[in-house]
């Protein structure tokens, strides 16, 4: 089945811990992104990756760290969460570019609370 | 700054009616408009699209209009469903792989 996973699903973590949430998929995709969904913000992008070791900042990539090692990975890096990065993280990832109007396929969610 | 704008966060419609979901966009420069939908503890899954040559496309109960020169598009599903009680997200392309997204509207049909 074409997907895109995260892990995990849900979080709970203290500020200033390093953490890592991951994605993965299996459509040998050559672009993903990172996305959180804020209340009355809809989704903003984090950061993207348009293939192995090419990655761009997104939108609102302060205290994020992306990796893209390899075609289906790219994980998230937070190395020193904040309460402020509390939200809803989605992974995604397309064929081609989100800029030419591609289909970007969705991962289930990362729910991330910082205390 | 928010170029694409859903301003109602909710709609109620009874089943069988029809669902009608609105978005404003100020970029006339916009060539092309998708509709996702977001279902609880789910990622957004792509829904329908719309080239901004093209005033209206339809797939199955799915109807995207487009307004140009309102900078307006809308979604109509008809006949609604209880099943598509969901948010629903329109998004623009924005760079090379990013997305304006609406703040997304919650629709909830009531069988």
């Amino acid at each position: 089945e074409a997907q895109v996973t995260q892990n995990p699903r849900y979080l709970i973590t203290v500020t200033g811990k390093k953490l890592t949430v991951t994605c993965s998929q299996n459509m040998n995709h050559e672009y993903m992104s990172w996305y959180r969904q804020d209340p009355g913000l809809g989704l903003r992008q984090i950061y993207y990756s348009m293939n192995v070791e090419v990655t761009d900042k997104g939108d609102v990539p302060e205290g994020y760290k992306v990796s893209r090692k390899e075609k289906r990975n790219f994980p998230l890096i937070l190395e020193s969460p904040s309460p402020n990065q509390t939200s809803l993280y989605f992974c995604a990832s397309s064929l081609g570019l989100a800029g030419d109007g591609e289909t970007q396929y969705f991962g289930p969610g990362t729910r991330l609370l910082v205390l | 700054d928010q170029q694409v704008k859903q301003n109602s966060p909710s709609l109620s419609v009874q089943e069988g009616r029809i669902s009608i979901l609105n978005c404003d966009y100020t970029n006339s420069m916009f060539d092309y408009f998708l509709w996702y939908k977001k279902y609880p503890a789910e990622g957004p899954t792509f829904l329908i699209s719309i080239s901004s040559i093209k005033d209206k496309n339809e797939d199955g109960r799915f109807t995207v209009f487009l307004n140009k020169s309102a900078k307006h598009l809308s979604l109509h599903i008809v006949p609604s469903q209880p099943g598509d009680s969901a948010v629903y997200f329109c998004a623009a392309p924005r760079g090379a792989n990013n997305l304006f997204f609406g703040t997304g509207t919650r629709l909830t049909v009531i069988p």
